[in-house]
């Protein structure tokens, strides 16, 4: 079964500093791809960073960037300088023939 | 970027009665849309992949006689609950894209009294 894993229901980070989100997968398609989707109380989804499993290089967005292990599995979100603004819960998302929403992080920035 | 509306964005409704949303792509048009439910505090469950001018693709456990969807045409995609109870009171969100791109609409909180 394919399934997305975030090991980390919250998390905290003081304002300007760096935090890492946890992301795993498990799968069988070689053809997919993965994302990280930000909700805020609005409950606007909000694309954040997108990865395309072929590509080796992690993508970045500015403060945002991602390390992708493919054969491992894994993809966790680093956001750099973080602000005010960035709290809220963070979805990793896979899309290959289905599409699998991880349970979220609720990430808290302390001022 | 390309923008998702939902109407209503919150409504009420008595036990029994139906309601429909809808999910409209302004700016593009939308093959394939799909419709997610959130509990408070919880992930998105995919509940269905509407096609248009086909039928939707419901998700296992999905009741289809319940939650009717209709994609009749290339911006317009609607959900309707019927005969809605209190169990069905959640936020649902609609989206368009692909696997690559979702552009996903603000949500529509139901409540079922």
């Amino acid at each position: 079964a394919q399934t997305v894993t975030q090991s980390q229901p919250e998390m905290s980070v003081q304002e300007a500093e760096t935090v890492t989100l946890s992301c795993t997968y498990d799968t069988s398609e070689s053809d997919y791809y993965l994302f990280w989707y930000k909700q805020p109380p609005s409950r606007q989804m909000i694309l954040v960073i997108r990865q395309e499993a072929y590509k080796q290089q992690n993508a970045t967005e500015n403060r945002f960037s991602v390390n992708f292990q493919k054969a491992a599995k894994s993809f966790s979100l680093k956001i750099s300088d973080s602000q005010l603004g960035d709290a809220a819960m963070y979805f990793c998302v896979f899309t290959g023939n289905q599409f699998y929403f991880g349970t979220g992080t609720s990430l808290t920035v302390i001022p | 970027g390309a923008v998702v509306s939902q109407h209503p964005s919150r409504v009420i409704c008595k036990s029994g009665t139906s309601v429909k949303i809808e999910c409209r792509s302004l700016d593009f048009q939308a093959t394939t849309m799909f419709w997610y439910r959130q509990f408070p505090k919880q992930s998105l469950m995919l509940m269905a992949t509407s096609n248009e001018g086909s039928k939707a693709t419901y998700e296992q456990g999905v009741e289809k006689d319940k939650f009717l969807i209709n994609h009749a045409s290339l911006t317009l995609s609607t959900l309707t609950v019927t005969s809605a109870h209190p169990e069905d009171s959640s936020f649902y969100i609609c989206s368009a894209g692909d696997r690559r791109e979702q552009y996903f609409g603000p949500g529509t909180r139901l409540t079922v009294t």
